[in-house]
């Protein structure tokens, strides 16, 4: 079965700081998928940062990037020059290939405060 | 731009009513899904379809139903609603089955069971 941690239920971040919020996953699979997604107070699902399992280079997308270790099962995410609008949950997600195609696994998620 | 919405946004409902949660997406997406998300369980498949008459369970199925009459919708049927189904319910899309393919997701479907 395939599992995804997140060991931080809440993080505290002063503005303009940088933060990393934690994701390892347990999977056999070769080749599979890391996404995040961000979910603000008002409820919906926005999708912030990929990373495919034989991409060489760590993803960035803006002021996100993906520390991907392979061989740890880890995919952080760094969010740099926090802002408040960036207090909400994380949630880190796995998808895989084989006969589950297209479904994500998620983990519980990280609410991240950010503070003035 | 192509989207994907939920209706109601909204819904309380007494024990044993059937409630069907519609979602409608207009990027032509094969491939769509619905989870319920709870406190403390992250998000969990319930089912979901890899095209026109493909419907699958998932991890938590069990009272519910779907189904693929088309490309865009994929509505989803409690068939007598109880209380452990209050949640938060969200559809999403993607395009192929790939792990590269991102999944897009609606913005999410208050249901209350009373």
């Amino acid at each position: 079965a395939q599992k995804i941690t997140q060991t931080q239920p809440g993080m505290f971040v002063q503005e303009k700081e940088a933060v990393t919020l934690d994701c390892t996953y347990d999977t056999s699979d070769q080749s599979y998928g890391l996404f995040w997604y961000k979910q603000p107070s008002s409820g919906e699902m926005i999708f912030l940062i990929y990373q495919g399992s034989y991409d060489e280079q760590n993803a960035t997308e803006g002021r996100y990037s993906l520390n991907f270790q392979k061989a740890r099962k880890s995919a952080n995410l760094v969010i740099s020059a926090s802002q408040l609008g960036d207090s909400a949950m994380y949630f880190c997600a796995m998808k895989r290939r084989g006969s589950t195609l297209g479904r994500l696994y998620f983990g519980r998620g990280t609410q991240l405060t950010v503070w003035p | 731009d192509a989207e994907i919405t939920q209706s109601p946004r909204h819904k309380i409902t007494e024990t044993g009513r059937q409630v069907t949660l519609a979602c409608h997406q207009t990027w032509n997406h094969n491939n769509m899904f619905w989870y319920r998300q709870d406190l403390g369980h992250g998000l969990r498949l319930i089912h979901y379809s890899y095209g026109v008459q493909d419907t699958n369970k998932g991890e938590v199925s069990d009272g519910y139903s779907v189904s693929r009459s088309n490309t865009e919708d994929l509505p989803l049927t409690l068939e007598s609603a109880a209380s452990s189904q209050t949640s938060v319910y969200f559809c999403a899309s993607s395009e192929g089955q790939s792990s590269g393919n991102t999944i897009y997701f609606g913005e999410g479907s208050w249901l209350t069971v009373v």
